[in-house]
């Protein structure tokens, strides 16, 4: 069964400072690959995602993730953080021949002023 | 976030009623699925499909049924509403076909009394 581990449940960074929030898969298959944010009282909404090619993936708001295939990681990245990035963060792994995703169980990410 | 259209958005339902959830997708995207969204549980999936006619268990799928009759619609029935069926609950989308894409719909607060 696949399975995705988020390791920090919750950072608290200041602004300006550089993000690195871990995740780490386990299925042997292809995977797509995604970071979905959740703003409070909203929605998830998309990051980024990979699915093939360059393993350095851009996404919205200044983040990127880096696969990772030796390591089975997709490690979320940004160099400077605002306070609005305030939110729950998720990593999913998409299994395309089950046709359903996993969740990993998010980081709130708290950026103090 | 036009593209998954999820209602009611707000719901309070009395313990034995039931209720459908609907959730329409105008992208012809083919793996659709159902989450529920609880503090400190993540998104935990119900149920999902990979294409019309096609449906499957997630890892929480008692006390909901699904269908897929056409590729744009996903209902979630359930069948006899419970206190424990107090949540949130996310409808997503999936196409891996050209450039990948996967979107949420905006939720809907379900409180069973």
């Amino acid at each position: 069964a696949q399975s995705v581990s988020q390791h920090n449940h919750h950072v608290i960074l200041s602004e300006a400072a550089s993000l690195e929030l871990g995740c780490n898969y386990s299925y042997g298959g292809t995977v797509n690959l995604f970071w979905y944010v959740q703003y409070p009282g909203q929605h998830l909404q998309l990051l980024l995602k990979y699915f093939s090619g360059d393993p350095l993936v851009k996404g919205i708001k200044g983040f990127e993730a880096e696969f990772i295939k030796s390591k089975f990681s997709f490690n979320l990245r940004k160099p400077s953080v605002q306070w609005s990035d305030t939110a729950e963060y998720f990593c999913a792994v998409f299994n395309t021949n089950a046709g359903k995703s996993t969740f990993g169980d998010g980081t709130t990410l708290t950026v103090k002023p | 976030n036009a593209g998954v259209t999820q209602t009611p958005k707000f719901q309070v339902l009395k313990t034995g009623q039931s209720m459908t959830l609907q959730c329409a997708q105008d992208m012809n995207h083919e793996y659709m699925s159902w989450y529920r969204q609880d503090p400190g549980m993540g998104l935990r999936l119900i149920h999902y499909s990979v294409g019309a006619g096609i449906t499957d268990q997630g890892e929480v799928p008692n006390g909901y049924n699904v269908s897929r009759s056409t590729t744009e619609d996903f209902p979630l029935r359930l069948l006899s509403a419970a206190p424990s069926q107090t949540s949130v609950y996310f409808c997503a989308s999936v196409s891996l076909i050209g450039n990948t894409e996967a979107f949420f719909g905006q939720g809907t607060r379900l409180t069973v009394v």
